[in-house]
Formats: C-alpha cells, sequence, structure tokens
C-alpha cells in the first residue's frame, strides 16, 4: 500500500487567496483524520471523519477552514480566505479505528506558507 | 481532557538506552497511552501504546507505572535515525459508536538527539 497521500507537498500563496489541501486515505481505513502543526502549538486535530461523515469539528479554527471526504478515497480541507497566520504544516492521517487501540498512519505534510 | 507532561528535550549517545518520561497524573482507567515519534520533515509516526501491561515491541518497550499516572518509553540502543520528537499521548477508549468526540492533540513532545 502506498500509504496516506497528501498534496500538495508545499503551497505558497497570498493572503485572501483559496488553497486547498487533499488526501487520500489508506484503502479500508474508516477514519481519517486533519491534523495542523505549528512551532507555537504543536499538532492539533482540527477534524475527523468516519466513514465519510464529520464528527468532530471543534479544532477547526474558524469558518474558513472547511473539510469534506466526498468518498472513502478522498478528502480536503479547504482555507478560504487564507490569512498569514494558517502558515503551517498541513497533516492528514488515517486509521482502521478513532486510535484508541490501533495506530494512525500519517501521510508526509503539505507546507503552507501564506504571505 | 486528560493530557500529558513530557521534557521538551533529552540527548543519548548513540548505543546507549534511552528512557523517555512521560506523565499523566490525571489518566482516567479507560485512557490507552500512545507513544508516536516524528522524524525531520516527516509525518508522526506510531511506536507502541499500552492499558495497563508493560509492552514490547520491535521498536521499542513501554513501562506503565503500577498507579498508570506514568510510563517511560525504552529505546534499547539509540541510533542516529532514532532522533526525533517523541510524543505521549492519552486516547480514552470510548464506545466506537461514532458519536461523542475525543481530542487527539500531540502538544510539543520530547526532541530526542542522539550523539554518536
Amino acid at each position: 500500500d502506498a500509504g496516506v497521500i497528501q498534496s500538495p507537498r508545499h503551497e505558497v500563496t497570498e493572503m485572501g487567496q483559496e488553497v486547498t489541501l487533499r488526501c487520500k486515505p489508506i484503502s479500508g481505513h474508516d477514519y481519517l483524520f486533519w491534523y495542523r502543526q505549528t512551532m507555537m502549538r504543536g499538532l492539533e486535530l482540527l477534524i475527523y471523519f468516519n466513514n465519510n461523515v464529520p464528527i468532530d469539528d471543534s479544532g477547526m479554527p474558524e469558518d474558513r477552514f472547511s473539510a469534506k471526504m466526498p468518498n472513502a478515497s478522498f478528502s480536503t480541507l479547504k482555507i478560504q480566505p487564507s490569512e498569514p497566520r494558517d502558515s503551517a504544516v498541513y497533516f492528514c492521517a488515517s486509521s482502521r479505528d478513532r486510535g484508541s487501540t490501533g495506530e494512525l498512519f500519517f501521510g508526509e505534510g503539505s507546507r503552507l506558507t501564506v504571505l | 481532557d486528560a493530557k500529558t507532561t513530557q521534557p521538551n528535550s533529552m540527548e543519548s549517545n548513540e548505543e546507549e538506552p534511552v528512557h523517555l518520561p512521560c506523565n499523566h497524573s490525571t489518566i482516567s482507567g479507560t485512557d490507552y497511552i500512545h507513544w508516536y515519534r516524528q522524524l525531520p520533515s516527516q509525518g508522526p509516526e506510531y511506536v507502541i501504546h499500552g492499558l495497563t501491561s508493560n509492552v514490547n515491541n520491535r521498536m521499542a518497550s513501554l513501562t506503565i507505572a503500577e498507579d498508570r499516572k506514568s510510563s517511560t518509553l525504552i529505546l534499547h540502543r539509540a541510533t542516529l535515525r532514532d532522533a526525533a520528537v517523541y510524543y505521549c499521548i492519552l486516547i480514552p477508549r470510548y464506545k466506537d459508536s461514532g458519536a461523542g468526540s475525543y481530542q487527539l492533540t500531540f502538544g510539543k513532545g520530547t526532541k530526542l538527539s542522539v550523539i554518536p
């Protein structure tokens, strides 16, 4: 299996632009997680899905952020409009369960820079 | 939510054992203790997890205090490849109904440096 695949690996954009990050989870994994990593706050959970349904989005910073999972093999995290403080590395992870007994598999991340 | 406390950084000599501590004094009876590590420029990867008993796998060992308020990740012989940030996190074991929520925030972890 190729693992969790994220794109783009790097994105540089200007403030106010729309940003879309993409994730393909491991086949057969029912849970998908979006994380954001910054120096100040470490690795934070933004939202997670179970069977394509958003379960908990309490970590999403504000309405500018939205996430979708139209099918079992694809998810997007969108920021509109983007701001410099959104600059971070965004990780997608998937697992067979909620992670309590199993493991999370992370992608290599998408590094976002908003100028 | 139960939280964990880890040292910001640790150093180890190559080929020596490393003991990475984690305090979790507010752990609940159904929280699993998980360890992940993150190599430079990569996503976190699973290392090991346990509930009450000590655990061993090919990567490391996990020792859990009898009162479960602390745990230690043991790397038996540190290599340069083990230089990473190590995260200790608690994951509650709710019924997997899909309802409810839990926070799976990793925080800042312990940065392990391995000296050749």
